[in-house]
C-alpha cells in the first residue's frame, strides 16, 4: 500500500545538467500534478496530467518537461537545471481536476 | 483572476484556539480545501467545504465561510503541539481549473 511515492527524495546536480524527478501511485488516479515550493511563493503548478499521453501546462513551466506514458508515472524533468530550479517538488494525484489531491513527500533539489 | 491570500504565521500556547483566515478573490469558487503540511512532508487534506455551506465541522476542526466577504477561516481548538504545522487553504473554481493555493500560515504551538 505505497498510495503516492516520489524518488529520489534529495538530489544534488549542478547547472546545466538534465535531471528526472519521478512520481508513481498505486491508485490509478486520472490526474497527476507537479508543483514547487519556494518560500515566499507558496506552492506553484509546474504541469498537470489529466490521464496517459495529456498534459497541460500550469502556472510556472518553463525549464520543465513532463510525459505520462502510463497512468501511474509522471516524470517531470529539467532539460538543463539552473539554480533558481533549486527548491522541494511535490507530486500530487487527485480523481479529478477539482477533487482533493493526494500528496507523495517531495523531492528536494539543490542545483549548484 | 484568482488569488488566495493568508496571513504567514500564528503563534499560539497549547490549549488555546488557534485561528487562520484566508481569502480568495474568485466569487465562483465552488470548493474550499485547507491543507496541513508537516515538516518535512508533503500536504494532506485536513477538511474542505463546499462554496454552499457556512460552516462545516469536524471533530476539533470548524470551518466557516463568508461568501459576501470571500473569507474563509479554520478553527483548532484545544490547539496541541502536534498541530503545528504549515496550513495552506486553497480553492477550485467551478470545476474547470486547477487547485489555487495560498502560501500557507505557520502555526506554532508553544507549550
Amino acid at each position: 500500500d505505497a498510495g503516492i511515492t516520489q524518488s529520489p527524495r534529495y538530489k544534488i546536480t549542478e547547472t546545466g545538467r538534465q535531471v528526472t524527478l519521478m512520481c508513481h501511485q498505486t491508485w490509478s488516479h486520472s490526474y497527476m500534478f507537479w508543483y514547487r515550493q519556494d518560500l515566499g511563493h507558496g506552492l506553484r503548478l509546474i504541469y498537470y496530467s489529466a490521464a496517459a499521453d495529456i498534459t497541460d501546462k500550469g502556472e510556472v513551466p518553463d525549464g520543465y518537461v513532463v510525459s505520462r506514458s502510463k497512468t501511474e508515472n509522471f516524470p517531470l524533468t529539467l532539460e538543463s537545471a539552473t539554480r533558481s530550479q533549486t527548491s522541494v517538488y511535490f507530486c500530487a494525484s487527485s480523481t479529478g481536476l477539482t477533487e482533493t489531491q493526494y500528496f507523495g513527500p517531495g523531492t528536494r533539489l539543490l542545483v549548484l | 483572476g484568482e488569488d488566495v491570500e493568508q496571513s504567514l504565521f500564528l503563534s499560539v500556547r497549547e490549549g488555546d484556539s488557534s485561528v487562520i483566515n484566508c481569502t480568495y478573490t474568485d466569487s465562483s469558487s465552488t470548493y474550499l480545501y485547507w491543507y496541513k503540511q508537516e515538516p518535512g512532508a508533503g500536504l494532506q487534506l485536513l477538511t474542505y467545504i463546499f462554496s454552499n455551506m457556512d460552516m462545516k465541522q469536524d471533530q476539533r476542526l470548524t470551518v466557516l465561510l463568508n461568501k459576501k466577504d470571500k473569507h474563509l477561516s479554520l478553527r483548532i481548538a484545544d490547539t496541541q503541539t502536534g498541530d503545528s504545522a504549515i496550513y495552506f487553504c486553497a480553492e477550485s473554481i467551478s470545476g474547470y481549473s486547477t487547485l489555487t493555493f495560498g502560501k500557507g500560515t505557520m502555526l506554532l504551538v508553544s507549550p
